[in-house]
């Protein structure tokens, strides 16, 4: 069913930064700002953190940032702490549909 | 504060029907859709459909589509999801969030249910 993609893993230590990407379409990602990350801890329901590509959710810390790049769109984390290990997942607006696509998913380990 | 109440777990067998709920609160109902989204154990998220509470629509995935049916009662603020015949297969944590649209387009999910445990098995 996704239609995008994101990398299965990515990880970095306390206090540094990672960024990990959702490629899609121009269908998709690529023809609009209706781009939406969420964050998955074990066990817990998502929670919104970044929508319309790079707009915070309310409360979320400001070290939780987005943006896009043609077809491709960007989640990243500055200051990394034990906390952010959780897994990541970005979703969009499909065009010409009334559809959600909603990508496989990252899981960030905070070494 | 924004709510999403889910309806409990649930243990079925293959072939049996069950519809599992979703109730809003805190919020104008109409204003959002309730989208559907499965979880397989250890798997990703994946979109099934939503509920337009302003005019009682739903729309599917294609991958869902046929196999489920979504509906709802703006009266009640509640959302179903609704099996005919179950299978092994769709053994999931079955979440409801609340879905920020433009009117015909999907924006974001700004609120998630706690998720309904639904395990077929014979």
């Amino acid at each position: 069913q996704s239609a995008l993609t994101q990398p299965a893993s990515v990880s970095g230590s306390p206090g540094q930064s990672i960024t990990m990407s959702c490629t899609g379409t121009s269908s998709d990602i690529g023809s609009h700002f209706f781009v939406s990350w969420y964050q998955q801890h074990p066990g817990k329901p998502p929670k919104l953190i970044i929508y319309d590509v790079n707009n915070r959710a309310s409360g979320v810390s400001t070290r939780f940032s987005g943006s896009k790049s043609g077809n491709t769109a960007s989640l990243t984390i500055s200051g990394l702490q034990a906390e952010d290990e959780a897994d990541y997942y970005c979703t969009s607006r499909v065009d010409s549909a009334t559809s959600v696509a909603v990508a496989g998913g990252t899981k960030l380990t905070v070494l | 504060e924004v709510q999403l109440v889910q309806s409990g777990s649930e243990v079925k067998k293959p072939g049996e029907s069950l519809r599992i709920s979703c109730k809003g609160a805190g919020y104008d109902f109409g204003t959002y859709w309730i989208s559907w989204v499965r979880q397989l154990p250890g798997k990703g998220l994946e979109w099934m459909g939503r509920f337009d509470p302003r005019d009682s629509s739903s729309n599917y995935s294609p991958s869902f589509e046929g196999h489920v049916n979504i509906s709802g009662d703006r009266s009640i603020n509640t959302a179903y999801l609704h099996w005919s015949r179950l299978r092994a297969s769709d053994t999931a944590i079955y979440y409801c969030a609340r879905t920020a649209h433009n009117g015909d387009y999907y924006r974001w999910f700004d609120a998630w249910g706690q998720g309904t445990l639904v395990t077929v098995s014979a």
